[in-house]
């Protein structure tokens, strides 16, 4: 059964850089595409990016300048790191894996979410 | 980047009605990359509809999805309490990934 758990500080500071990592157990992080995808409080769902491969990555025009996503298949986890941080980047932070097959790329196992929030 | 204008905003109903969920797409999306999610407070989003009609693994066949080109829809033939929650379609064709801003099925 796969199982993604995203962990990492619970608050930042403004201009700092934000780090998560997802946890990923019931399988190899050496396949499929995993996206990281954010929701401010009440509102909709962001597409941040995805690596796959262990390494080919696509990031949202309007984060990629701040945005890595990498993959440490050691430690069979994934991360995210957005640097510049302002009060704009609070949300709730989520892992996804996709299912491959004919959904492809689609991200289909979530993770609970972790909820960061950037302040001084 | 192809936005999704999802509509109505919020659709109040009650169990056992019929729930229509609209996407519209600001350009042509392939129907295989076009998805449909369901989200209660506090949780994870859940994959419900994949490639506009295709029901996810264990997804319940009172929901169905429809649609083509620039516009897409979600049914609930007849809603049950769990079913009200937040609807998101989502599209990954094209680069970056879009959400519609979602609607909200309530009770009515």
């Amino acid at each position: 059964q796969v199982q993604l758990q995203e962990s990492g500080p619970g608050l930042v500071k403004p201009s700092e850089t934000l780090s998560l990592t997802c946890n990923v157990s019931g399988g190899s992080i050496s396949s499929y595409y995993w996206s990281w995808i954010r929701q401010p409080p009440g509102k909709g769902l962001e597409w941040i990016g995805y690596i796959y491969n262990s390494g080919s990555t696509n990031y949202s025009p309007s984060l990629k300048s701040r945005v890595t996503i990498s993959v440490d298949t050691s430690k069979n986890q994934f991360s995210l790191k957005l640097s510049s941080v302002t009060a704009a980047d609070t949300a709730v932070y989520y892992c996804a894996r996709a299912l491959g097959g004919r959904l492809g790329e689609l991200p289909y196992y979530w993770g609970q979410g972790t909820l960061v929030t950037v302040s001084s | 980047e192809i936005v999704l204008t999802q509509s109505p905003g919020t659709l109040s109903l009650s169990p056992g009605e019929r729930a229509t969920l609209s996407c519209r797409a600001s350009q042509s999306v392939s129907s295989t990359y076009l998805a449909w999610y369901q989200q209660k407070p506090g949780q994870a989003p859940r994959l419900l509809i994949y490639g506009a009609s295709s029901r996810a693994t264990g997804i319940p066949d009172r929901f169905s999805g429809s649609g083509s080109g620039t516009d897409f829809t979600l049914t609930i033939s007849r809603l049950e309490p769990d079913d009200f929650a937040v609807y998101y379609c989502h599209q990954y064709r094209s680069s970056p990934w879009t959400f519609g801003q979602g609607t909200k099925v309530e009770i009515k």
